[in-house]
This record gives C-alpha cells, structure tokens and sequence, in this order.
C-alpha cells in the first residue's frame, strides 16, 4: 500500500527567505509519481509540481524545486524566495492509479 | 473548457437523509476520483473510476456509492447521511496517458450532516 509521511503540522518563514516542506513516501510500486499541491484558505486544489519515480533530474516549476531523493524515498518541496501569497497548506502526494495525500503542511508568510 | 465542476457548492442535510453530489468535466478525461477532506487528515481516496462503467473502492468507501454511466460525469451518493460525514468533498479527473499524472480537482462540495 502507498503512503506518505508529512511530520510537519505548521511552518513559519520570513518573506524573501527559502523554506522547505518535508515528505516521506512509501510504496512498493517500481513505477510512480511524487506530487505536490497547494490548497489556499478558498478551498482550491492548486497543482505545483511533479517528479516522476524514473526521472533523473530534480523538478522545477518556477520559485518551487522537489528535491528528490529515492535511496531515503523522499520528495521535499523547496519554495525559494517566499511571498506571502505562499500562505497555504501543502500536500504531498503520489501515485499509480489513484492520488495518496499527506495530511499536509501549513506554511505561514510574515513580513 | 469548465474543467472538472462539482454540484452543489454547499449542501446541509439531516441524519438518514440521502443526495447525490454530482461531478463533471469536459477534458475527455478516462480516470475520474472522489476524495473527502476533513480538518487535518488531508484528502482521502473514497472511489474512484478508471473508464465509463467502472468504479474501484478507494481508502475510506463504506457509506457511498458511485457510478460512471457517461465518461464525463461521476455520481457520488449517500444513501443514509451520518453526522460523520460531515467534510469537503473533492472530485478529481485525470488523462490516460501515463506521462501525464496531473489531476484536476473540482472547487469541492461543502456538506454539513445534522
């Protein structure tokens, strides 16, 4: 069965600075995906990032890097240069056929 | 293109009652995903359907039931409503193509049991 480890309830960061969300996964799929989602206070999934179980290059999306490291099987989120619309809760994920969540990490913002 | 849509936004009903939360999207989308979220649990698997016709029991299925009659629409219903069915629920759909895992989410339903 797949599952992931988010061990961190609540982050703080100052704006400007770079901060990183943890996750651990486990599955015994050869074949997966690692995923993370925003979900601001409106309520809206807000797909961020993927890395695929076979790629051999870290992800990047803009300000967000998944620092992937399969040996240790985790999928940490690196969001470089934060704002304070980066205020959210973050979930990792990943899957075959269907999505396992994280219970996620809430990132606060202050100035 | 709406993307993936969910009916109704908020709905409140009482112990035993029965509904039907509607999720459509208009991607051509083959998989198709009913999640549930409650306060710090983060998103859990309820159903889920790889193609029209099919429907697969997810992490937490007891009390629903699904159907995919058309590849656009997936049915998500509760026959007997319990207070702890109480959540936000979300659907999700996604491509077949195995390069592509990106699911697109709904804006969610908001549902209160009394």
């Amino acid at each position: 069965a797949q599952k992931i480890t988010q061990t961190q309830p609540g982050m703080f960061v100052q704006e400007k600075e770079a901060v990183t969300l943890d996750c651990t996964y486990d599955t015994s799929d050869p074949s997966y995906g690692l995923f993370w989602y925003k979900q601001p206070s409106s309520g809206e999934m807000i797909f961020l990032i993927y890395q695929g179980s076979y790629d051999q290059q870290n992800a990047t999306e803009g300000r967000y890097s998944l620092n992937f490291q399969k040996a240790r099987k985790s999928a940490n989120l690196v969001i470089s240069a934060s704002q304070l619309g980066d205020s959210a809760m973050y979930f990792c994920a990943t899957n075959t056929d269907k999505l396992i969540f994280g219970t996620g990490t809430r990132l606060q913002v202050f100035p | 293109n709406a993307g993936v849509t969910q009916t109704p936004k908020f709905r409140v009903l009482k112990t035993g009652q029965s509904m039907t939360l509607l999720c459509a999207q208009d991607m051509n989308h083959e998989y198709m995903y009913w999640y549930r979220q409650d306060p710090g649990m983060g998103l859990r698997l309820i159903h889920y359907s790889v193609g029209e016709g099919t429907t697969a029991k997810g992490e937490v299925p007891d009390g629903y039931n699904v159907s995919r009659l058309k590849k656009q629409n997936f049915l998500l219903g509760l026959e007997s409503a319990a207070p702890s069915q109480t959540s936000v629920y979300f659907c999700a759909s996604r491509d077949f193509n195995r390069g592509n895992y990106e699911q697109y989410f709904g804006p969610g339903t908001r549902l209160t049991v009394t």
